[in-house]
C-alpha cells in the first residue's frame, strides 16, 4: 500500500476484556515501530521489529502488552485484560531497511478508550 | 542514554510572525535529530533531520532547524507563519546505539489570524 495503514481507527472496550490491533506496514520496510501517545504527553515507545532479529520489547509496560510480527508484513498488539490507564492512541510506524537513522512512517493510529 | 525536552506545551503566534518552537536534547554520543509535525487528524510525518554535515538543516513548508551541539539544541523555525501550521510538533533524538527513537512531548502551534 501507499502508507502504514492501522486497523480499527477507534476501539472502545470495557475494563477487563482483551484487544487487538493491527498495522500493516509500508510494503519492502523491514523495520516496524509500536508507540503509544497518551492524552497531553509525548511518543511512548512500546517495541520494535527489525526483519528476523529479536524484537526489542524493552518499552512494552506490563506483561498484558505482547505484539508479533508475521515475517517482514503485518504486526499485531496485544492487550490483554485491558484496564483504563491502557487509553491511548497506539501509533504503528515502519521503516526502511538498513538504516537506524531512516525516517520513520507514521500509521494514522488506532485511539483505544477503555471504560 | 537519549532524553529530550521540548520547552513549551502550547505556543501560539500570529499570523506572519516568526515561529520558533525549542527542542533540547541528551545524547552520550552525536545524536541523530529529527522534527515530526502531526496536523489534525492524521499521522505524524516527517518535517526535517540532521543526520551528520550541515548543522542547518532545511524542510518542508519552509521550516528549518539548527543543531548547536555547544547547547545540546535543535531548535525549529520558521520565519512567517501561516494559518496552515497550525499542528502539533514533536522532536526526536536517535542515539547510533540505539534502534529506536525517543520523542519530546509536543508542542502544540496555534496560528492566531
Amino acid at each position: 500500500g501507499a502508507g502504514v495503514s492501522q486497523s480499527p481507527s477507534n476501539k472502545v472496550t470495557e475494563k477487563g476484556k482483551d484487544v487487538e490491533l493491527r498495522c500493516d506496514p509500508i510494503s519492502g520496510h523491514t523495520a516496524l515501530y509500536w508507540y503509544r501517545q497518551r492524552l497531553g504527553q509525548g511518543l511512548e515507545f512500546l517495541i520494535y521489529f527489525q526483519g528476523n532479529s529479536a524484537p526489542d520489547k524493552s518499552g512494552l509496560p506490563s506483561d498484558r502488552f505482547s505484539a508479533e510480527r508475521t515475517g517482514e508484513s503485518v504486526s499485531t498488539l496485544t492487550i490483554q485484560r485491558t484496564q483504563q490507564e491502557d487509553s491511548a492512541v497506539y501509533l504503528c510506524a515502519s521503516s526502511s531497511p538498513g538504516q537506524y537513522n531512516s525516517p520513520l512512517h507514521f500509521g494514522n493510529g488506532t485511539r483505544l478508550t477503555v471504560t | 542514554a537519549q532524553s529530550v525536552t521540548q520547552l513549551g506545551s502550547h505556543v501560539s503566534v500570529s499570523e506572519g510572525a516568526l515561529v520558533l518552537l525549542r527542542c533540547n536534547y541528551s545524547s552520550s554520543v552525536p545524536p541523530y535529530l529529527f522534527w515530526y509535525v502531526q496536523y489534525p487528524n492524521q499521522g505524524l510525518q516527517l518535517l526535517l533531520k540532521y543526520t551528520t554535515g550541515a548543522t542547518l538543516v532545511k524542510g518542508i513548508n519552509g521550516f528549518e532547524a539548527e543543531f548547536k551541539k555547544s547547547e545540546t539544541s535543535f531548535h525549529l523555525t520558521k520565519p512567517s507563519a501561516h494559518m496552515s501550521d497550525a499542528a502539533e510538533y514533536f522532536c526526536a533524538v536517535s542515539e547510533s546505539s540505539a534502534r529506536q527513537l525517543t520523542f519530546g512531548s509536543g508542542t502544540q502551534l496555534t496560528v492566531l489570524p
